[in-house]
């Protein structure tokens, strides 16, 4: 059962500090990754989408992946209130369907003002 | 139309009742996917299609039905809805090429099966 792991939170951090969210995967052989942002009563939003080792950057977000120990994270810098939402992350899978993902639970950010 | 679109918004529906989502999307996108989210449970894939003419089976396919007819619309049925289908439904399309991967949302119906 290939599996994406993630801490449901809530995570909390104060207002411009970072927040990191992570996330493990199951399926070695994985090439995509992605951070969506879902709003309470909202649907996922796509934000960060990942496919080598190493970090990429789009503004105040980062992610990093490692490949070899099957992780994938997520940092918000200068963390702000609208940032407060939950956060799946996603992944390819490989022996099934092309294109098909599957995605973890979520972790909840709340960032206080 | 702009993306992809879903209806109804919400629904509620009684237990034995046949029910249709409808997913429009104006992307041209070759593949279509439906998940349902609950609570603790995640986004979970019910059913998926590459392509018009092609569907597949998720991860929680049993109760559902799927057609393809054309590019842009991919409805969800549920022959005989049971109280455990109560959850909010997403459409999702990805399109061929660049980050062939990459999957874009609808807004999603809210299903009250009671």
């Amino acid at each position: 059962q290939k599996e994406v792991e993630q801490n449901s939170g809530p995570l909390s951090v104060p207002e411009g500090a970072i927040a990191s969210l992570n996330c493990t995967y199951s399926d070695r052989v994985s090439q995509s990754f992605f951070w969506y942002r879902q709003y309470s009563g909202k649907s996922p939003e796509l934000i960060m989408s990942i496919y080598s080792n190493g970090d990429k950057e789009d503004g105040r977000f980062t992610a990093q992946l490692n490949k070899a120990s099957q992780y994938v994270s997520l940092l918000i810098r200068d963390s702000q209130p609208s940032d407060s939402a939950t956060y799946l992350c996603a992944v390819n899978i490989r022996g099934g369907s092309q294109g098909n993902l599957i995605f973890g639970k979520g972790t909840k950010l709340s960032v206080k003002p | 139309i702009a993306g992809i679109t879903q209806a109804p918004t919400s629904q509620i529906l009684a237990a034995g009742r046949r029910m249709t989502l409808r997913c429009t999307q104006d992307m041209r996108h070759n593949a279509m996917y439906w998940y349902r989210q609950d609570l603790g449970l995640g986004l979970r894939l019910i059913h998926y299609s590459n392509t018009a003419g092609t569907t597949g089976k998720g991860e929680v396919p049993d109760g559902y039905s799927v057609s393809r007819a054309n590019t842009d619309d991919f409805p969800l049925t549920l022959a005989s809805a049971v109280p455990s289908q109560t959850s909010v439904y997403f459409c999702a399309s990805r399109p061929r090429g660049g980050s062939t991967d990459t999957q874009y949302f609808g807004p999603g119906t809210r299903l009250t099966v009671l």
